[in-house]
């Protein structure tokens, strides 16, 4: 099936540094999000983009819809241990279902 | 108040038993969604439902079978189990497509075949 590619895979990285990572895909989706996931825990939704070209921020997150409809950006200013995760971009194809990436760990050192 | 709650939370059973784990959602959402986690953690969709009806299902062996007593429920029942089944199974659901989508995940039911 449809997979979404990001990277990098994992990022080691000191608090207080800014991060980025990508999603692509090979299909156009018209919906983009990304989630967070904590050890032990399920996805929590952090930004959704709905529009090509989109720019949406939520705190220190930063989430860009491409402008091909085809990638996804997330960045993450000033980071922080809590920051700490696992990282999904996720496009959604037709209504319902939503096809996820294969994730970004993230580790940040005090 | 969890809005999406799933049990139990760690299934541990031999091969060849059957076992269920349940999805209950508090958020008034239409539709839900079983969700598995491999080890490299890699999600992939299962099923999902819309008001008790199957809409999706994702070429998923028939020993397992999703059943929607409800529009807030969603039950997984998994026959004769085996070795690669083990994994994390995620329940979700979600309001319609629109400017609030988006899925909210309950926190997993780790499932482990020995």
């Amino acid at each position: 099936g449809q997979q979404l590619n990001q990277s990098p895979q994992s990022m080691f990285i000191q608090e207080g540094e800014d991060v980025s990572m990508n999603c692509t895909s090979s299909s156009i989706f018209n919906t983009w999000l990304w989630y967070k996931q904590d050890p032990g825990e399920g996805p929590v939704l952090l930004i959704a983009l709905y529009k090509a070209g989109e720019l949406t921020s939520n705190g220190r997150l930063t989430a860009q819809f491409g402008i091909t409809r085809k990638d996804s950006f997330l960045n993450i200013s000033a980071s922080i241990p809590s920051d700490v995760g696992i990282y999904f971009c996720a496009g959604l194809e037709g209504t319902d279902k939503l096809i996820f990436g294969t994730g970004t760990r993230l580790q940040v050192f005090p | 108040d969890t809005a999406v709650s799933q049990t139990p939370k760690y299934l541990v059973t031999q091969m060849g038993n059957d076992k269920s784990i349940k999805c209950e959602q508090n958020l008034g959402h239409d539709t839900m969604y079983w969700y598995k986690q491999d080890s490299k953690k890699f999600l992939k969709i299962m099923f999902s439902y819309n008001n008790k009806e199957l809409i999706i299902n994702e070429t998923v062996p028939n020993r397992f079978s999703p059943k929607s007593p409800d529009k807030a429920h969603l039950n997984l029942h998994i026959n004769s189990l085996e070795l690669g089944d083990s994994a994390v199974y995620f329940c979700a659901s979600s309001h319609p497509v629109g400017a609030n989508y988006g899925y909210t995940f309950g926190s997993g039911t780790r499932l482990t075949v020995v």
